[in-house]
């Protein structure tokens, strides 16, 4: 079974371009969930897809989106980026199924993104 | 909103000796899980235990045991017999089950465990 993984491993981009990050769910999974974790801080919730569509978003501006692909991998766009923007991004994957309590989300390794 | 707080930003016990991590969050939830994940130097999450609200029992997985206070909305995390591999950043993290079950992650502390 192959875990969650994620490319780039780094990236470094400056102050206004766009960048676009991967993540490839395990195997089974249909549900991707992208946050940011800034240095010496917990991860913040992005967004989250479902069966190709968003299913919640937290507090992050619009400039940052995302897709899921029929196969259930994921990217996550940033356009416009702002020097706060570094930090490093995870992904999570988990199995929802309708009605069913709780799923567990395991993580990829993440993204060290760095803004100059 | 959910909010969780852990007010321990570092800890540093001597290896075999326990260490206790506090965590405490805010929530009107009824329907929730709770969770302790352990993130080392490779960046990789891991899911260290986890607790659900509606179980008065605190979970245990071997080492590592949780006290689940639901009333005082405490949930520390004990690792007993501490080893050098338990050396990592541990988060402390909510979860509600309704909606799209993100997780709310507290700011962590840095366990250092020394030989």
């Amino acid at each position: 079974e192959t875990g969650v993984t994620q490319s780039p491993t780094h990236l470094i981009k400056t102050r206004g371009q766009q960048v676009t990050l991967r993540c490839s769910s395990q195997s089974g999974h249909n549900t991707v969930s992208w946050y940011q974790q800034a240095l010496g801080q917990g991860p913040q919730f992005i967004f989250q897809y479902y069966r190709e569509e968003e299913n919640g978003r937290g507090n992050f501006p619009p400039r940052f989106s995302g897709l899921q692909f029929p196969n259930y991998s994921s990217e996550l766009n940033v356009n416009a980026l702002e020097l706060d923007d570094s930090a490093l991004y995870l992904c999570a994957s988990s199995s929802r199924r309708p009605g069913q309590g709780y799923n567990e989300q395991f993580f990829g390794p993440g993204t060290r993104l760095t803004v100059l | 909103a959910q909010t969780v707080t852990q007010s321990q930003p570092e800890m540093s016990v001597q290896e075999a000796e326990t260490v206790t991590l506090s965590c405490t969050y805010d929530t009107s939830e009824s329907n929730y899980y709770l969770f302790w994940y352990k993130q080392p130097p490779s960046r990789q999450m891991i899911l260290v235990i986890r607790q659900e609200a509606y179980k008065q029992q605190n979970a245990t997985e071997n080492r590592f045991s949780v006290n689940f206070q639901k009333a005082a909305k405490s949930f520390s995390l004990k690792i007993s017999d501490s080893q050098l591999g338990d050396t990592a950043m541990y988060f402390c993290a909510f979860m509600n089950l309704g909606g799209a079950q993100k997780l709310v992650f507290g700011q962590g502390t840095r366990l250092t465990i020394n030989p």
